[in-house]
């Protein structure tokens, strides 16, 4: 268990809709990062946020966006979903987050099926 | 695209014996990293060695960086069932639009008892 909860585990969805997934990070950390995992597109770095403020983006979409809440857990909002959005979708902590990736520690993901 | 790029993409090999999986990249990195995935599973962070570092130990692991081949690669020794995983590397590096992990396609392991 690292510490890193997510919610939900599993979201089933149609085309068109809009959902948010929910990380809270290991108590202490204030960098949240989000990844998406596909078959397609194997392992993509969302964003990732360090104590509120948006730090780095990666492949995000338009359609996605993020932010990191005072309490720090962090939402990740997809829009206008797709079929190619369906993905494992991880967030990670870690203590740090200036701009250097240190060690993260994963949540247990959300599999989100677009149908 | 992927910067990270392992190989073999899969390698099934019998317990007790050595498994060598590689990484290559593309562009100038802070750091790289090793990941450990189960079947869909959340990664486990293995191992961060930094661009200064040539090689590093972590229990039955071992990791080298050659920078100027622009490679990694991680040894586990004395392998065990338990070791079946995916294992990716991922590299830091710094671009205008800020700092990012990319992770490359895995290597599909299976040890087999």
């Amino acid at each position: 268990d690292s510490g890193v909860t997510q919610t939900p585990k599993h979201l089933i969805t149609a085309t068109g809709q809009r959902v948010t997934l929910r990380c809270s990070p290991r108590s202490g950390d204030l960098s949240v990062y989000w990844y998406q995992q596909s078959l397609d597109q194997g392992l993509q770095f969302l964003i990732h946020y360090y104590n509120g403020e948006e730090r780095a983006k990666g492949n995000i979409l338009e359609r996605f966006s993020a932010q990191q809440f005072p309490d720090l857990h962090s939402e990740l909002n997809l829009s206008s979903l797709e079929l190619g959005d369906s993905a494992l979708y991880f967030c990670a902590s870690s203590p740090q987050g200036s701009w250097a990736f240190d060690e993260q520690f994963f949540g247990p993901g959300t599999r989100l099926t677009v149908l | 695209s992927q910067q990270g790029e392992e190989d073999p993409q899969a390698l099934s090999i019998q317990e007790g014996e050595n498994a060598t999986m590689n990484c290559s990249y593309k562009t100038s990195i802070n750091n790289l990293q090793w990941y450990r995935q189960n079947s869909g599973r959340g990664l486990v962070h293995l191992i961060l060695i930094r661009s200064n570092e040539r090689e590093k130990h972590s229990g039955r692991l071992r990791v080298t960086l050659d920078t100027s081949k622009k490679s990694s690669s991680l040894l586990i020794t004395a392998s065990r069932a338990a070791d079946t995983a995916s294992y990716f590397c991922a590299t830091e590096s710094v671009e205008t639009s800020g700092s990012r992990l990319t992770f490359g396609e895995g290597t599909q392991l299976t040890v087999n008892p």
